[in-house]
């Protein structure tokens, strides 16, 4: 059974840093991989969308990387802002069509 | 309107009410889902519906009654819950299993 898992699960630094956040997976037979941001209270917003055959994908200041082998990928956020602050989310999906399974996430406040 | 709308945004109901929670896209997509995400745990998938069809079920209590009318609209129909069913229901969409978009969300109260 996947299992996806998100360290660290909160995270506190000042605007300007830039930071790494891991995703760690059991089974390495995904077909995709999508990082999201939820606000407090509020729905998904997808950030970046990996498929199994790509290494990475950048998104203005975000990138994040995929190594199926290892089971792991993460999201750099260059140059961090307060409206960063947000929980971040890691998702795999086994088969087109079929579920996301998600971590945790990982808390993140950007204070200014 | 665009994207996927969820409707009703909030919903308070006893454990004798019946209800019905909405989700739509306006993206062409083929496949939809339920999630629920609870205090302290992961999202979990509930159902997915693939060209109408429903192709999972979580597990899901029979409580919880999904309907796919067509590959742009689908409900959650609600029925003598339980307080533990308190959560945040969210729908996605997708083409082909591609990358998944998500509603606002039905933050659901059961009293």
């Amino acid at each position: 059974k996947q299992e996806v898992t998100q360290i660290p699960a909160a995270l506190s630094v000042p605007e300007g840093e830039n930071l790494v956040l891991n995703c760690s997976f059991t089974d390495s037979a995904i077909y995709n991989l999508q990082w999201f941001r939820q606000d407090p209270g509020k729905g998904l917003t997808s950030l970046l969308l990996i498929q199994s055959s790509q290494r990475e994908q950048t998104s203005g200041r975000l990138n994040a990387s995929l190594d199926k082998s290892s089971g792991r990928s993460t999201l750099y956020i260059a140059a961090s802002q307060p409206g960063d602050s947000a929980t971040y989310l890691c998702a795999v999906t086994g088969q087109a069509g079929t579920a996301l399974i998600f971590g945790k996430g990982t808390t993140l406040s950007v204070s200014s | 309107e665009t994207g996927v709308t969820q409707t009703p945004r909030h919903l308070v109901m006893g454990m004798t009410n019946k209800k019905s929670l909405k989700c739509e896209q306006h993206l062409g997509h083929n496949a939809m889902y339920w999630y629920k995400q609870s205090a302290k745990k992961p999202l979990e998938l509930m159902f997915v519906y693939n060209f109408k069809e429903q192709t999972e079920n979580n597990s899901v209590p029979s409580r919880f009654s999904p309907e796919c009318p067509n590959s742009s609209h689908l409900f959650l129909h609600l029925h003598t819950l339980q307080p533990e069913d308190s959560a945040l229901y969210l729908c996605a969409s997708s083409h082909s299993g591609y990358e998944q978009y998500f509603g606002p969300g039905t933050r659901l109260t059961v009293t």
